[in-house]
């Protein structure tokens, strides 16, 4: 299996600061890779696939990088609603695997 | 607009089967371009992948192997809807179960409301 991990786990930040989460894949996964945002008591939304697509409707502070095994999700200037966990998620081959996720709090 | 429903009990007695439903609206069980996937999202555990079910001029199913002998997912096409059976359920199991339809791009682009499953006598 491909193991997906994430850093940080957690992170606090400010509103208006630039954050950025960085997911590691264990072996290459060219760009297929995907951003989640979970809430509280709700399913994961696509954010971010194929490592740097933006998902229509979502705010364009969101964005994606990378190919290969490193990528980057970066929120160019958190607002209070980004208060989530993040998960980054590979579909190069099945098992599809999660990041154990990076819970984002606003200072 | 897809919407995925999903349906089932929320408490399951050890070594009994869980089943849970899928029901699609605004897409196909049958499409040739989406698959369907169970995934449970537990603190232990994460979000763990399951397995899926797609048509692609023939059913196909793919399964964790965590899960593999004891899960079974099939597609219903006279209701447009979607099962998850897994067998010989234990505490373990416990945790909120997803349905998910997956792009061919491919990513889960659409999720159902999850539904909380606890495995206890």
């Amino acid at each position: 299996d491909i193991q997906m991990t994430q850093s940080p786990s957690s992170l606090s930040a400010s509103v208006g600061d630039r954050v950025t989460i960085t997911c590691r894949a264990s072996q290459s996964i060219s760009s297929y890779l995907n951003w989640y945002q979970q809430k509280p008591g709700k399913a994961p939304k696509v954010l971010i696939y194929a490592a740097s697509s933006l998902q229509s409707g979502v705010p364009s502070r969101f964005s994606g990088s990378g190919s290969g095994t490193e990528f980057t999700l970066t929120i160019s200037s958190l607002q209070p609603e980004d208060l989530a966990t993040y998960y980054c998620q590979q579909s190069y081959r099945t098992p599809r695997t999660f990041g154990q996720g990076t819970k984002l709090e606003i200072k | 607009q897809v919407q995925l429903q999903q349906s089932g009990p929320g408490l399951v007695k050890p070594s009994q089967t869980l089943s849970l439903t899928c029901a699609i609206s605004g897409d196909s069980v049958s499409s040739n371009s989406a698959a369907w996937n169970w995934i449970r999202q537990s603190p232990s555990r994460g979000l763990e992948w399951l397995g899926r079910t797609y048509y692609r001029s023939k059913w196909y199913n793919d399964y964790a192997e965590s899960v593999k002998s004891r899960i079974s997912i099939n597609p219903d096409t006279s209701k447009n809807q979607f099962s998850l059976q897994l067998n010989s359920v234990t505490p373990e199991d416990t945790a909120v179960y997803y349905c998910a339809r997956e792009t061919t791009v491919p990513y889960f682009q659409h999720w159902g409301q999850g539904t909380l499953v606890t495995v206890s006598s």
